[in-house]
């Protein structure tokens, strides 16, 4: 168990490029999450897998975000036409069989995201 | 609409002190809380995770209550240590199936 683990840690792109996060977690949880941390707040929702099935996705999730988890395995989270308004601190985390149930968040490092 | 209120947003403590951080949820039907911890630039680590079946959990120096009815969770370090010095932040479920929603948090410095 070498816990959740995302690349890149930090990205530095420019306004209106294209990038991708990936995220891989702790191998038997089952259950995925992508939350969004801004400075100074609290991670926000923004998308929930099952397997490879997205179940959840937040209205702060926009067309140029997709996400996908193709094999139930790793996650990737792509972003594009990147704004300003995107630089953010992208979580991933993963359980088991998920809050609901009682069951801990695991949470990656994070992928620090600057667009300039 | 789940709104998760911590306060205070910053604390500073001599070390050794107990100390209580604080966190209010304006809808009580939650199936649980939890605690997280979060250093400087890294993701968050799982402290306790209370169920709204219980009213308290412990975990070493770390004590957590949820009062449901009221809208509230305590959490209670005590003998504080440099090493606990960190960013805290409760989270509820909310809304969807998955979905849960974080405070703010309480930024924590233990001054040695």
């Amino acid at each position: 168990d070498t816990g959740v683990s995302q690349d890149p840690r930090h990205k530095i792109t420019k306004r209106g490029q294209n990038v991708t996060f990936r995220c891989d977690p702790i191998s038997e949880h089952n259950r995925l999450y992508w939350y969004r941390q801004t400075l100074g707040q609290g991670p926000e929702f923004l998308t929930y897998f099952q397997n490879e099935a997205q179940l959840e996705k937040s209205r702060l999730l926009s067309d140029r975000f997709s996400a996908e988890r193709p094999k139930g395995s790793f996650s990737t989270l792509e972003i594009q036409r990147t704004e300003q308004g995107d630089s953010a601190m992208y979580l991933c985390a993963s359980s088991f069989r998920g809050f609901s149930t009682n069951e801990k968040l695991f949470f990656g490092s994070g992928t620090q995201l600057s667009v300039l | 609409k789940q709104e998760v209120t911590q306060i205070p947003a910053a604390l500073s403590v001599p070390e050794g002190e107990n100390l209580v951080l604080n966190c209010s949820f304006t809808d009580s039907a939650i199936y649980n809380l939890q605690w997280f911890r979060q250093d400087p630039g890294k993701g968050l680590t799982s402290l306790l995770l209370i169920q709204s079946s219980q009213r308290e959990q412990t975990s070493g120096r770390l004590n957590a209550s949820l009062d449901k009815s009221s809208g509230r969770s305590t959490l209670y370090i005590a003998a504080s240590q440099p090493g606990d010095s960190a960013t805290y932040l409760c989270a509820v479920p909310s809304g969807g199936y998955q979905k849960v929603t974080f405070g703010t948090g309480t930024k924590l410095q233990v001054i040695p």
